[in-house]
């Protein structure tokens, strides 16, 4: 079965900084890869996936994160972060695309400060 | 894009009566819709699948019959907590396979009091 692991619960950040929300997973096949974005009492937004072909994957709101196989990694990166950025991250996983259930990581709260 | 509805947003309900919580997929058709809870800072954790015209699939330690779910239709999918409890109270969020990937419903609120 697969499993997620995020390894930071809290980023705090300055505005305008770079960030980096790591994250790791288990599956003994191929995977897809998944982040989304919750802020308070809301559903989740999908940031960006990665199914196939290249390993750097773009998504909404600048975010990007990269694929890689060797080290069963999928970090998510912003280059110059904003306040509005401030919300909970996950990182979710799926064996196959499709009917297949999302197994979510823990989450990495990330705090934007002035 | 697909849009899964889901309602209520908000419920508050008495310790031992039941609620029902709807998820309905807008503009396509959700064979399978999953079923999540999250409690405060943690997690999403899936608690059930359903499938339309089928039993649902529950994952280790949900109790099916306190946790009732009907998918009755292609378009939507529904979850009763019955004689809900305090502990009960959480996030209750579905999703559905959809727009080449999965599409999530804005949640529940229940508060058991």
């Amino acid at each position: 079965a697969q499993s997620v692991t995020q390894l930071d619960s809290q980023v705090p950040v300055f505005e305008e900084a770079p960030v980096e929300l790591r994250c790791n997973y288990s599956s003994s096949v191929s995977v897809y890869l998944f982040w989304y974005v919750q802020y308070p009492n809301q559903g989740l937004q999908l940031l960006l996936k990665y199914l196939s072909g290249s390993t750097l994957v773009k998504g909404i709101n600048g975010f990007e994160a990269e694929f890689n196989k060797s080290q069963t990694s999928f970090h998510l990166r912003k280059p110059s972060v904003h306040i509005s950025d401030t919300a909970e991250y996950f990182c979710a996983v799926s064996e196959g695309q499709g009917a297949q259930k999302l197994v979510f990581g823990q989450g990495t709260r990330l705090t934007i400060n002035p | 894009g697909a849009v899964v509805s889901q309602h209520p947003s908000r419920v508050i309900c008495k310790s031992g009566t039941s609620v029902k919580i709807e998820c309905r997929s807008l503009d396509f058709q959700a064979t399978t819709m999953f079923w999540y809870r999250q409690f405060p800072k943690q997690s999403l954790m899936l608690m059930a699948t359903s499938n339309e015209g089928s039993k649902a699939t529950y994952e280790q330690g949900v109790e099916k019959d306190k946790f009732l779910i009907n998918h009755a239709s292609l378009t939507l999918s529904t979850l009763t907590v019955t004689s809900a409890h305090p502990e009960d109270s959480s996030f209750y969020i579905c999703s559905a396979p959809g727009g080449g990937g999965y599409t999530f419903g804005s949640g529940t609120r229940l508060t058991v009091v």
